[in-house]
């Protein structure tokens, strides 16, 4: 079946702008998850969700992101007033439930200029 | 905090030759779970092997396998009889039992040479 889809595949943006970046899971996965990626670095946790549950947003870098996930289905991380330090590798994972294997996405590429 | 170290920013293998790569973490809990995962220029992030930290037998898929040193806190990967594809960034990473969050190492990229 298909895996986890993520929407655009790369993004240009000027410093200032909002940008939205979209994750499918894989149909019937309850948890989705949100990492960033930055160059040289491993992957850094932001978001997570379980199915109807209250988002853990523990690691959100500051008020300027957001996430959110309709229908506990399609998920969209925004980034407000993007900066410099901004630009990253974005990768959205999902698994069946909690403490299953989470599949990832190709990922983002967000660059902001 | 819990944290995971690689060390190893970059490894070289011949084909057909065997390469470790080694993490080592850091945690006081004692129920928790490791990873590593292949990244390859697609950038999709693909589960190579787990470990429960409960289990005191190393885990093994194919030709790769993992030396768990649960009091050493390490947690090395050994791919045996390289391939080209195997070429990729391999992460090692964490997870507390009771959590879902995943925490990774920087990674090391993993050349194959024939």
């Amino acid at each position: 079946g298909a895996g986890v889809s993520q929407s655009p595949s790369n993004k240009v943006t000027e410093k200032g702008k909002d940008v939205e970046l979209r994750c499918d899971p894989i149909s019937g996965h309850t948890a989705l998850y949100w990492y960033r990626q930055s160059l040289g670095q491993g992957l850094e946790f932001l978001i997570y969700f379980q199915g109807n549950s209250a988002p853990d947003k523990s690691g959100l870098p500051s008020d300027r992101f957001s996430a959110e996930r309709t229908g506990g289905s399609v998920s969209t991380l925004t980034i407000q007033r993007t900066q410099q330090e901004d630009s990253a590798v974005y990768l959205c994972a999902s698994s069946l439930m909690i403490y299953n294997e989470q599949f990832f996405g190709p990922g983002t590429r967000l660059t902001v200029l | 905090a819990q944290t995971v170290t690689q060390s190893q920013p970059e490894m070289s293998v011949q084909e057909a030759e065997t390469v470790t790569l080694s993490c080592t973490y850091d945690t006081s809990e004692s129920d928790y779970y490791l990873f590593w995962y292949k990244q390859p220029p697609s950038r999709q992030m693909i589960l190579v092997i787990r470990q429960e930290a409960y289990k005191q037998q190393n885990a093994t898929e194919n030709r790769f396998s993992v030396n768990f040193q649960k009091a050493a806190k390490s947690f090395s990967l050994k791919i045996s009889d390289s391939q080209l594809g195997d070429a990729a960034m391999y992460f090692c990473a964490y997870r507390r039992g009771n959590t879902d969050k995943l925490i990774f190492g920087t990674g090391t990229r993993l050349q194959v040479f024939p």
